[in-house]
């Protein structure tokens, strides 16, 4: 079983529409949690941490379930310059400075117009 | 500011050649990694470094790969006689400290390897 497994979509959505993801990981023990975004043939960008408490930045909105070992995304009025992959990552200890991140294989979103 | 940089952008190496992938962190951070991605997967950890201590390199494929931060900065990868499923885009990311906190990673743009 790979330690984070996100559904690789891909997720075609209209613009203006309201989508989410999951991701669920299997290390129990994992600590800190994040959401990247890749774009074509770029690198991953932080997109956002996810936090117990769920947190919120704008259009995007992440939750963890620490019960089920899942995380989400949710992505409210989407735009065109959402469409990109959403990679899942977790560490297994306090933070991504000191170790090194465990990525899903992401979630690839199209907003089409 | 800069951030870091990668060398080459493209690699085409012929099958049992060495290749040397570069890595340039951004200035000041402590925290280097190095991370395989191949197409239609997500990234994958290969070794980390605080300064020049190589802390981890549990992820290294085989003993056909190797990575080096001498002084601190710079980092080698180097992949000895390469095989076809080497192919793939070789991400470096930095960041400023190692303690254990929450930091942000930042990558580079990758180095695109096609072994032939």
């Amino acid at each position: 079983r790979k330690e984070v497994e996100q559904d690789p979509g891909p997720f075609n959505v209209p613009e203006g529409a309201t989508v989410a993801f999951n991701c669920t990981y299997s290390n129990s023990a994992s600590q800190s949690f994040f959401w990247y975004r890749q774009d074509c043939r770029k690198e991953p960008k932080l997109l956002m941490s996810v936090y117990s408490s769920g947190n919120e930045d704008g259009r995007f909105t992440a939750q963890l379930n620490r019960a089920s070992q899942y995380i989400s995304l949710l992505i409210r009025d989407s735009k065109l310059s959402d469409s990109a992959t959403y990679l899942c990552v977790v560490t297994p200890h306090g933070g991504g400075g000191a170790d090194g991140l465990t990525f899903g294989k992401g979630t690839h979103l199209i907003i089409q117009p | 500011g800069a951030g870091v940089s990668q060398s080459p952008r493209y690699k085409v190496a012929k099958r049992g050649q060495d290749v040397a992938l570069r890595c340039d962190p951004i200035s000041g951070h402590v925290s280097l990694f190095w991370y395989q991605q191949a197409l239609g997967q997500g990234p994958e950890f290969l070794t980390y470094f605080q300064n020049e201590a190589q802390l981890d390199k549990s992820g290294l494929p085989s003993d056909r790969f190797f990575a080096e931060r001498p002084e601190g900065s710079v980092s080698t990868l180097k992949i000895q006689r390469t095989q076809q499923e080497d192919s793939a885009v070789y991400l470096c990311a930095s960041s400023f400290v190692g303690l254990g906190f929450e930091e942000t990673q930042y990558f580079g743009p990758g180095t695109r390897l096609l072994v032939l």
